[in-house]
């Protein structure tokens, strides 16, 4: 069954302080891969896709990711986090034609 | 604004009302679909209609019923809803199966 996890509810970290957000999947044939952030009473907004080609995708507000095939893996990260990254933060996978699967969310909070 | 715009922003409905939500998108794109977002769970794709052609229907009750007369407009008409219908519902588009989908700021839905 194709799916995708993000193990971790809520990510806390320091303002200026490097983040992570995890995410693995699971998926038949290539995965297209992508990060959506969420802020509150808002839709959700593009950050970055891999779909072929550098395992690291550097995607919008220096937000970059990593593919790691290996270990089904697509973790979301940013050198140096800002207080205003503080969002929920979704993974997803196209799972074939117009069909998207995605993780139930991180919630990042930056603390100043 | 990332061109995707959704009327209205809150409704209230009792569970005898019938209401309709409305998505329109102004970037050229050819799909639209409705995703609804409920506390703590992840996305759930309710219906694609690509080329005003309905390409998904992910086993959403008769309750909802969509409607794409172009590919510029979506609906989603509600009627006879449940309690446990309250959501947010979020509209999006895409130019093709694979690209990024672009997302209105949704509709919070409380059914009473």
């Amino acid at each position: 069954a194709q799916s995708v996890a993000q193990p971790e509810d809520q990510v806390n970290v320091a303002e200026g302080n490097p983040l992570t957000v995890k995410c693995t999947y699971s998926v038949s044939g290539n995965p297209y891969l992508f990060w959506y952030v969420q802020y509150p009473n808002r839709g959700l907004q593009f950050l970055l896709k891999y779909i072929t080609g550098d395992n690291l995708v550097k995607g919008s507000y220096g937000f970059e990711a990593e593919f790691n095939k290996s270990q089904t893996s697509f973790h979301l990260k940013k050198p140096s986090a800002l207080v205003s990254d503080s969002a929920l933060y979704f993974c997803a996978v196209r799972a074939g034609g117009f069909k998207t699967i995605f993780g139930a969310g991180t919630r990042l909070f930056v603390k100043a | 604004e990332t061109g995707v715009t959704q009327t209205p922003r809150h409704l209230v409905m009792g569970m005898t009302n019938k209401k309709s939500l409305k998505c329109e998108q102004h970037l050229g794109h050819n799909a639209m679909y409705w995703y609804k977002q409920s506390a703590k769970k992840p996305l759930e794709l309710m219906f694609v209609y690509n080329f005003k052609e309905q390409t998904e229907n992910n086993s959403v009750p008769s309750r909802f019923s969509p409607e794409c007369p172009n590919s510029s407009h979506l609906f989603l008409h509600l009627h006879t809803l449940q309690p446990e219908d309250s959501a947010l519902y979020l509209c999006a588009s895409s130019q093709g199966s694979e690209e990024t989908q672009y997302f209105g700021p949704g509709t919070r839905l409380l059914v009473l």
